[in-house]
């Protein structure tokens, strides 16, 4: 059974970083999945960050683009997410996700159980 | 981007009753759609892919349904546990979009 969490600070500055990483155990980083991001402001729907394959090929969302790099960790069998001149609309609840495609782009069966990260001074 | 209006925003319903939410696509998504499950303070689960294909574990009272624009989830008599957050989730354009999401509460 694979599985999933999140670390990181839950406190970030206004125009500072977001680090976030998220382990995986039961199952290998290296296997034929891509591993996404997932964000969720507080009372509010899903926005998909990004997604990274264990090759480090990288896919983004446009409206993020700019300010987003994930990356992997194969001798950590872990992901990370950065996330960069923050500011409080990205206050959110983020989640780190499996996706069950060998090509990415697709559905998400396995999350992590999530990480409050609040942008505040 | 791919925009998923749901709809209604809120259902109240009783348990065992019938409960049919719907997705709407901004433009034709083929049968490229999933549906989620979320309860408070959990992250979501895959209960529904390629519209109509249920996930592993997902009790057959589910079902999903539609192509192109226009799709359904439906779970055909409530249990107690599933009166959660639903959302609908496009993968056939980038980037992938989620719907806004629809409440099944107790009446």
């Amino acid at each position: 059974q694979v599985q999933l969490q999140e670390s990181g600070p839950g406190l970030v500055k206004p125009s500072g970083t977001l680090s976030l990483t998220c382990a995986v155990s039961g199952g290998s980083i290296s296997s034929e999945n891509w591993w996404s991001w997932v964000r969720q402001p507080p009372g509010k729907g899903l926005e998909w960050i990004g997604e990274i394959y264990h090759s480090e090929s990288t896919s983004y969302n446009p409206s993020l683009r700019s300010r987003v790099t994930i990356s992997v960790d194969k001798s950590k069998n872990q992901f990370s997410l950065k996330l960069s001149s923050v500011a409080a609309a990205d206050t959110a609840v983020y989640y780190c996700a499996r996706d069950r495609s060998r090509t990415g782009g697709s559905y998400f069966d396995y999350w992590g159980q999530g990480l409050l990260v609040t942008v505040s001074s | 981007d791919i925009v998923l209006t749901q709809s209604p925003a809120t259902l109240s319903l009783s348990p065992g009753e019938r409960a049919t939410l719907s997705c709407r696509a901004s433009q034709s998504v083929s049968s490229s759609l999933a549906w989620y499950q979320q309860k408070p303070g959990q992250a979501p689960r895959l209960l529904i892919y390629d519209a109509s294909s249920r996930a592993t574990g997902i009790p057959a009272r589910f079902s999903g349904s539609g192509s192109g624009t226009d799709f359904t989830l439906t779970i055909s008599s409530l249990e107690p546990e599933d009166f959660a957050l639903y959302y609908c989730q496009q993968r056939s354009n980038w980037p992938l979009t989620f719907g806004g999401g629809t409440k099944v509460e107790i009446k």
